[in-house]
């Protein structure tokens, strides 16, 4: 069973331009959270997703971030004109069943830098 | 509200000293509490967990007690490792909520 997969793991983008970052959740894992970690931060979360559903948004800033997790492929946060202050870590993180029973399990994590 | 502090590093420690890293926690309901280790480069590994109170979670050689008295969940360890150097990171999920908390992290850096 392989694990959270996250594309690409380094990425550079200059100012204005777009950023994509993917996450394919563990087999079986309908829930997925997204996460960012500035250096010598913590983890902030962004976002949280069921399959087709944002559910909890509240983390992520209201312009030039978006998510989404169809039904069919990996879950997408996407960053527009991008600024140096989005460069970070976005790390994915998946669930069997959210925050009420379960653990998560993380990806390797997309950085991001920003030129 | 759900929140968790966690001790502030970095700690440096030599091979074989005893490790504490302090984490105390608020919760509505009932949460489950964890610790996560991210080495260099890496994401997070979940290293334990606990999901009732009194419970013990371990995991190669580090243990942590779930205690609501003191709304606490301090990592320990009897005798670290140079490949034990990462940041550690505690946090619950509110059995009632949609969110994971996660600290801060501490970093540790044991030294031959």
């Amino acid at each position: 069973n392989a694990g959270v997969m996250q594309n690409p793991r380094h990425l550079v983008r200059r100012r204005g331009q777009e950023a994509r970052l993917r996450c394919s959740p563990m087999k079986g894992h309908s829930h997925v959270y997204w996460y960012r970690q500035l250096p010598e931060e913590g983890l902030k979360f962004m976002v949280y997703l069921q399959k087709e559903n944002i559910i909890d948004e509240s983390g992520m800033p209201k312009e030039r971030f978006s998510a989404e997790f169809p039904k069919e492929g990996p879950s997408i946060l996407r960053i527009q004109q991008v600024v140096r202050g989005d460069s970070a870590a976005y790390f994915c993180a998946s669930s069997p069943q959210g925050a009420r029973t379960g653990e998560l399990f993380f990806g390797e994590g997309s950085r991001l830098t920003v030129l | 509200g759900n929140s968790v502090t966690q001790m502030e590093g970095p700690v440096t420690l030599s091979e074989e000293a005893f490790l504490t890293i302090n984490c105390t926690y608020t919760a509505t309901g009932y949460p489950s509490l964890f610790w996560y280790v991210q080495y260099p480069g890496e994401g997070l590994q979940l290293l334990l967990k606990a999901t009732k109170a009194d419970d013990k979670g371990s995991n190669k050689g580090f243990e942590a007690t779930y205690r609501k008295e003191t709304t606490s969940f301090h990592l320990e360890k009897g005798s670290v490792q140079v490949s034990d150097s990462a940041v550690y990171f505690c946090a619950l999920s509110d059995n009632t909520g949609n969110q994971f908390y996660f600290g801060t992290g501490t970093s540790l850096t044991v030294i031959p």
